[in-house]
């Protein structure tokens, strides 16, 4: 299994709080990804990053922020948590942004704010 | 509209049978095809590419049409272990040449075997 790590597996927050999900690789991969999955939705992307303080919005992004210090660390904020981020959220990682190469996905992180 | 239409399901086959997934992707610029499989409660993990000449790997069968933007997966002689969420994944780069690509994800279709 590829290395990468989410942290924490559970949590359960109060509405508006602030929430850091942590998403380790050990792989080097150039490329981190978080999405989270809720049902009749499947998975949907909030950011992304190609590297290095490299990062890009995506589809549902709005509430969340990224940072990305080093290439094996890919931090995701809830910077006010709300009812509806209620859901759980997988990191994933690849070597060439998905082009014909595997993503790798983290174990994901059940988050329930109350 | 969604990047990735899946028919959501669920199908509920008897072991042995053969079952056939379908998938349309919206951008004609889209560049790489995957289906991944997800137990549940689990992360979805990489089950096969779907590559332009269609590819097999054992019992199971891709294939793309790129001129319809449709996408097929076929499981031959289901197994009790098949049953998962399968996921259609297409790759949209950001611009033609580059490598910086994003994966759109399907809603998934459940599968169900049963003995």
């Amino acid at each position: 299994d590829a290395g990468i790590t989410q942290s924490p597996r559970h949590k359960v927050t109060e509405t508006g709080t602030p929430v850091t999900l942590r998403c380790h690789q050990t792989e080097n991969h150039r490329y981190m990804y978080w999405y989270r999955q809720d049902p009749g939705h499947g998975l949907r992307l909030i950011h992304y990053s190609y590297g290095v303080k490299d990062t890009d919005k995506g589809e549902v992004s709005d509430g969340y922020s990224v940072s990305r210090s080093k290439t094996e660390d890919f931090l995701l904020t809830l910077e006010s948590a709300t009812s509806s981020q209620t859901s759980v959220y997988f990191c994933a990682i690849s070597d060439l942004g998905g082009w014909y190469t595997e993503a790798f996905f983290g174990q994901g992180t059940r988050l329930t704010v109350v | 509209r969604k990047e990735v239409e899946q028919d959501p399901g669920p199908f509920n086959v008897p072991e042995g049978a053969t079952v056939a997934f379908n998938c349309t992707y919206s951008n004609s610029a889209s560049q790489s095809f995957f289906w991944y499989r997800q137990d549940c409660r689990k992360e979805p993990k990489l089950l096969m590419s779907v590559y332009s000449s269609g590819n097999e790997d054992g019992r199971f069968t891709a294939q793309l049409n790129r001129a319809s933007q449709y996408i097929s997966l076929l499981i031959r002689d289901s197994k009790l272990s098949d049953s998962a969420t399968y996921l259609c994944v297409v790759n949209l780069l950001a611009d033609r040449g580059s490598t910086l690509g994003r994966l759109y994800f399907g809603r998934g279709t459940q599968l169900t075997v049963w003995p």
